[in-house]
């Protein structure tokens, strides 16, 4: 079946240190790998995404690199920022992007 | 990116009574839009699909009688909770794609407390 594992929280950082929130996936096929943010009390925004193997999505300064060898989709950013304090939750999307799996989620709390 | 609002953001309720919350798409024609719960600290679970004008597929284990889904039009579905308990207190969370997206767009979410 389809399913997403990522790391477990909360990871606590100190502002300007460098963040991976690790992220594998089990799928049949060719899934799109995606990393989602929740900040408190709103929904999910679309942080990046990767459809095919090798691709690397990033947005403000987070990056991620499909992985097919290792069916991975780390999530990395060089330097956090406290306003990076939020939940993070890595998806795969089969379908035609019709059903989405998600991982369980990664609260991050970004220290000054 | 296109935008996904709903309504109401957070709503409490009497034990027994029904709730209805609208998943609207404001700039673009959703052809199917989603409704998934959220459970404190859980990720997301997938409730329902509904495309426009059809029955929604409900996703094993949820109960089509008690979350009724209505997608009307290709920018309005709406997820009503009939005869909510308190152990529908969740976190409700829509979201929409269209035939020239390919991705889901999703809504800020309604918080549902039963009393």
């Amino acid at each position: 079946g389809n399913s997403v594992t990522q790391m477990e929280g909360p990871v606590t950082l100190s502002e300007e240190a460098f963040l991976t929130i690790n992220c594998t996936y089990t799928a049949t096929g060719y899934p799109s790998l995606f990393w989602y943010v929740q900040y408190p009390g709103e929904g999910l925004q679309l942080l990046l995404k990767a459809t095919k193997a090798d691709d690397k999505g990033s947005n403000k300064g987070f990056e991620a690199t499909y992985r097919k060898e290792t069916t991975s989709f780390h999530l990395e950013k060089g330097s956090v920022q406290v306003s990076d304090s939020a939940v993070y939750f890595c998806a795969l999307s089969k379908d035609n992007f019709n059903k989405f799996y998600f991982g369980s989620g990664t609260k991050l709390n970004v220290k000054p | 990116g296109a935008v996904v609002s709903q309504h109401p953001s957070w709503v409490i309720c009497k034990s027994g009574t029904s709730v209805k919350i609208e998943c609207r798409s404001l700039d673009f024609q959703a052809t199917t839009m989603f409704w998934y719960r959220q459970f404190p600290k859980q990720s997301l679970m997938l409730m329902a699909t509904s495309n426009e004008g059809s029955k929604a597929t409900y996703e094993q284990g949820v109960e089509k009688d008690k979350f009724l889904i209505n997608h009307a039009s290709l920018t309005l579905s709406t997820l009503t909770v009939t005869s909510a308990h308190p152990e529908d207190s969740s976190f409700y969370i829509c979201s929409a794609s269209g035939n020239s997206y390919n991705e889901q767009f999703f809504g800020p979410g309604t918080r549902l407390t039963v009393l």
